[in-house]
């Protein structure tokens, strides 16, 4: 099956600095990569679409600056938080399309110090 | 605005008893449905979805749900539950409606399966 990777899966990190988080499509090439952001006993929500190629798209309310998504190849999309703060304290789940389903990698549980 | 709906948070069966999640969408046009799960501190892991065709779409691990266009409910359903069934279960929709478009998430509800 379809399998996506996410790295690291933990990361701490002191507010103001910036953490890069890396998703992986391990066995197909994705052209469309989506990365959600997730509270404790929340739901996901959708942050961006990531085109591999060209910019991602950003929901509403979503800074783009500060949440810099870069798809340069077809099985790697990366989102950096850039001047972390305790408020994006979060697990962040990305999902890679491979022929019309959606396959998620495991989160990455970020927290700012 | 497309919605989904879980009404409840929490969902509690005892083993080998039959569970129901329930939910709920608002969307304009034929909708593409989906539930998924996750387990503590993972990703989401697909269990099945509703495209078009027979109403009751059979999934992963004996799950299975029922569309339902006139009460516009997707309610997820086992015969049986297991106490490894314990997780997060998400109901989804699809938009635009194709397989491949991002996802819509309802809140999740937290089933608990005790022996």
């Amino acid at each position: 099956g379809a399998v996506v990777s996410q790295h690291p899966s933990r990361v701490i990190c002191k507010s103001g600095t910036s953490v890069k988080i890396e998703c992986r499509s391990l066995d197909f090439q994705a052209t469309t990569m989506f990365w959600y952001r997730q509270f404790p006993k929340q739901s996901l929500m959708l942050m961006a679409t990531s085109n591999e190629g060209s910019k991602a798209t950003y929901e509403q309310g979503v800074e783009k600056d500060k949440f810099l998504i870069n798809h340069a190849s077809l099985t790697l999309s990366t989102l950096t938080v850039t001047s972390a703060h305790p408020e994006d304290s979060s697990f962040y789940i990305c999902s890679a399309n491979h022929q019309d389903e959606q396959y998620f990698g495991p989160g990455t549980r970020l927290t700012v110090t | 605005a497309q919605s989904v709906a879980q009404p409840e948070d929490q969902v509690n069966v005892a083993e080998g008893n039959p569970l129901t999640v329930k939910c709920t969408y608002s969307v304009s046009g034929n909708p593409y449905l989906f539930w998924y799960v996750q387990y503590p501190n993972r990703g989401l892991q697909f269990l099945l979805k509703y495209i078009t065709g027979d109403n009751l779409v059979k999934g992963s691990y004996g799950f299975e749900a029922e569309f339902n266009k006139s009460q516009t409910s997707f309610h997820l359903k086992k015969p049986s539950a297991l106490v490894s069934d314990s997780a997060l279960y998400f109901c989804a929709v699809s938009y635009p409606y194709n397989q491949g478009g991002k996802l819509i998430f309802g809140q999740g509800t937290e089933l608990s399966v005790k022996p």
